[in-house]
């Protein structure tokens, strides 16, 4: 088995701030994904990446930047917190590339904006 | 682009009772359908994959099947437990490579 682990768990950030989410999956999966969570909003894709270095937007992709310099790791940066935001960013990997992939998640990092 | 849609907010009932959550989507091409759960303080989990192949999926109790004709798919469970107290997600990989799109997803809630 495997593990996803997100850092930070919680994060209080000021209005406009720039805010940093990191990912790390030992899966040795070739596919990461951002997503946010949102109350009575469902799951929405940030960014994705299936490769070292590879970057793909999802459709909630601006005011976001992501990184991912090893296959391992995936990170997410908030480029401009804005205030009362509050969600939940899900990270999350899959074995291959296709979307019929099954994901696996992380437990989340929970932001708020004060 | 792909849609899709789950009406219910959020469901409560007792123990023993028959859950029924109901899904509808939008593709252009043959989709794989998937149910998630998310238990609290966790990120969600695969519960049930179906595709146009097989219809139906069951997995610790529940079962989802999939209506071409009226492009919905369901998620049911004969008898809940309170542990199954969880958010449950509808997702649909269509065709959006590399994309699943998820309903807002409905709130079990399993009183004793």
């Amino acid at each position: 088995g495997g593990i996803i682990t997100q850092t930070p768990k919680f994060l209080i950030g000021q209005e406009g701030q720039k805010l940093t989410l990191k990912c790390q999956q030992n899966f040795n999966h070739d596919t990461m994904y951002w997503y946010r969570q949102d109350s009575g909003k469902g799951l929405r894709l940030i960014y994705y990446s299936i490769t070292e270095n590879d970057l793909q937007k999802g459709d909630l992709s601006e005011g976001y930047d992501a990184s991912r310099e090893k296959k391992s790791s995936f990170s997410l940066t908030v480029t401009s917190a804005q205030k009362n935001e509050m969600a939940v960013f899900l990270c999350a990997s899959s074995i291959g590339t296709g979307g019929n992939e099954r994901l696996f998640f992380g437990h989340g990092t929970k932001l708020s904006v004060l | 682009g792909d849609s899709v849609t789950q009406k219910q907010g959020q469901v409560t009932l007792s123990e023993d009772d028959f859950l029924f959550i109901n899904c509808t989507y939008s593709t252009t091409t043959y989709p794989t359908l998937f149910w998630y759960v998310q238990y609290p303080g966790q990120g969600p989990q695969l519960l049930l994959k179906v595709t146009t192949a097989n219809n139906k999926g069951i997995s610790r109790g529940f079962e989802a099947t999939y209506d071409k004709g009226t492009t919905s798919f369901h998620l049911q469970k004969a008898s809940v437990q309170e542990s199954d107290s969880a958010v449950y997600f509808c997702a649909l990989e269509g065709s959006g490579y590399n994309k699943l799109t998820f309903g807002k997803g409905t709130v079990l809630l399993v009183s004793p």
